[in-house]
């Protein structure tokens, strides 16, 4: 079983929609998690930190359910610059391993 | 915020060669790096933790004499891919934590094609 899983798309939709991503995670250990944005060919890059209490940040929410160990993602208002890959990462804390999904390809349409 | 150093960012050599990759961390001490190689439409995969001072941990599949890694200070760490094959073309990144448990931040990537 994969420490972090993801479906991985595509998620097609067009301009303005919301759109919402689901990961799960296997180790309940779990310390932190993170949204990260990858671009084709390029580094991924932090789109935000998941807490406990959820958090926001401008049109993305990002929620954490421990007790059912599944990390959200949510978009609103979607623009066709948010066409990427979310790829979501977990860490083990003290081990300081990082577990990266295989990515949820997005693609907004005009 | 923190940044990561990558470099070259493209490297095309003949089969056979060795082709060296470096990390740096900019302004922050990383006593971890990671390693990762990306193959086209796939998603990141670990191929080995590097640590300043002692050596690498690799995951299982990865074979150490091949991609050798060298972190011999706080700001840097070195992947050598020894006698390359066009099978290793790959995006190779690499990516650190600022502090443990921490987010990552990650190099631009270094896209190796072997011919």
């Amino acid at each position: 079983r994969k420490e972090v899983e993801q479906d991985p798309g595509p998620f097609n939709v067009p301009e303005g929609a919301t759109v919402a991503f689901n990961c799960t995670y296997s180790n309940s250990a779990s310390q932190s998690f993170f949204w990260y944005r990858q671009d084709c060919r390029k580094e991924p890059k932090l789109l935000m930190s998941v807490y406990s209490s959820g958090n926001e940040d401008g049109r993305f929410t990002a929620q954490l359910n421990r007790a059912s160990q599944y990390i959200s993602l949510l978009i609103r208002d979607s623009k066709l610059s948010d066409s990427a890959t979310y790829l979501c990462v977990v860490n083990y804390g003290n081990f300081n391993k990082f577990y990266f999904g295989s990515g949820t390809k997005l693609n907004v349409k005009p | 915020g923190a940044v990561v150093s990558q470099h070259p960012s493209w490297v095309i050599c003949k089969s056979g060669t060795s082709v060296k990759i470096e990390c740096r961390s900019l302004d922050f001490q990383a006593t971890t790096m990671f390693w990762y190689r990306q193959f086209p439409k796939q998603s990141l995969m670990l191929m080995a933790t590097s640590n300043e001072g002692s050596k690498a941990t690799y995951e299982q599949g990865v074979e150490k004499d091949k991609f050798l890694i060298n972190h011999a200070s706080l700001t840097l760490s070195t992947l050598t891919v020894t006698s390359a094959h066009p099978e290793d073309s790959s995006f190779y990144i690499c990516s650190a934590p600022e502090r443990v448990g921490e987010k990552l931040f990650f190099g631009s990537g270094t896209q190796l094609s072997v011919l």
